[in-house]
């Protein structure tokens, strides 16, 4: 079974301030990963995915992903205080199954 | 595209007693996952349904549990005799065939056991 483990914080960053999440996955052959983003008391919400080494941005978001290091992070530039959420990552787990391995997620504090 | 729909939001039912959930997915989506979710925790895989056909388990699934999708279309998650480690938000999610884009997820139905 992968594992996804996830600093569960609270990462307090100021308002403005760029926060960054980091996500490390046990399994060499995973292919897709996923950050998805919690509000209390609601569902998750898809906010990036990444399949190759490097980067993938998507406005103020920008996933990194090296699969040498079995690291992927996420970047919020401009941070807002409507950021402050809980960030999950996930990984496929494919070819054991396929579905989606969720850490336990990056709880994100933007302050004014 | 209305998006996954789960029914009902809340549920409280006393220890003992028989719940059930239902889930309807995005119309185009032949994927059908069911998670469960405590506090501060991440989803937790519980089943998943490629159309009518159950692919996949989780041994967090124990007999109490049982979850169908006649006919491809929505999915119903069962929980026999509750107890109150079965208190969480269940999570019902729905994909493509290829899990490339991730999953949409619905709500959710968030169960108290008392």
């Amino acid at each position: 079974q992968k594992e996804v483990e996830q600093n569960s914080g609270p990462l307090s960053v100021p308002e403005g301030a760029i926060a960054s999440l980091n996500c490390t996955y046990s399994d060499r052959v995973s292919q897709s990963f996923f950050w998805y983003r919690q509000y209390s008391g609601k569902s998750p919400e898809l906010i990036m995915s990444i399949y190759s080494n490097g980067d993938k941005e998507d406005g103020r978001f920008t996933a990194q992903l090296n699969k040498a290091s079995q690291y992927v992070s996420l970047l919020i530039r401009d941070s807002q205080p409507s950021d402050s959420a809980t960030y999950l990552c996930a990984v496929n787990s494919y070819p054991y199954g396929d579905k989606l391995i969720f850490g336990t997620g990056t709880r994100l504090q933007v302050f004014p | 595209d209305t998006g996954v729909s789960q029914d009902p939001r809340h549920k409280i039912t006393k220890r003992g007693q028989n719940v059930t959930f239902r889930c309807d997915p995005i119309s185009e989506h032949n994927r059908l996952y069911w998670y469960r979710q405590t506090l501060g925790q991440g989803p937790e895989f519980l089943t998943y349904f490629q159309n009518e056909a159950q692919l996949e388990k989780s041994r967090l699934l124990s007999d109490r549990f049982s979850a169908e999708r006649p006919k491809g279309s929505f999915s119903t998650l069962e929980i026999q005799r509750t107890e109150q480690g079965d208190s969480a938000m269940y999570l019902c999610a729905s994909s493509r065939d290829r899990l490339w884009y991730g999953y949409t997820f619905g709500s959710g139905t968030r169960l108290t056991v008392v």
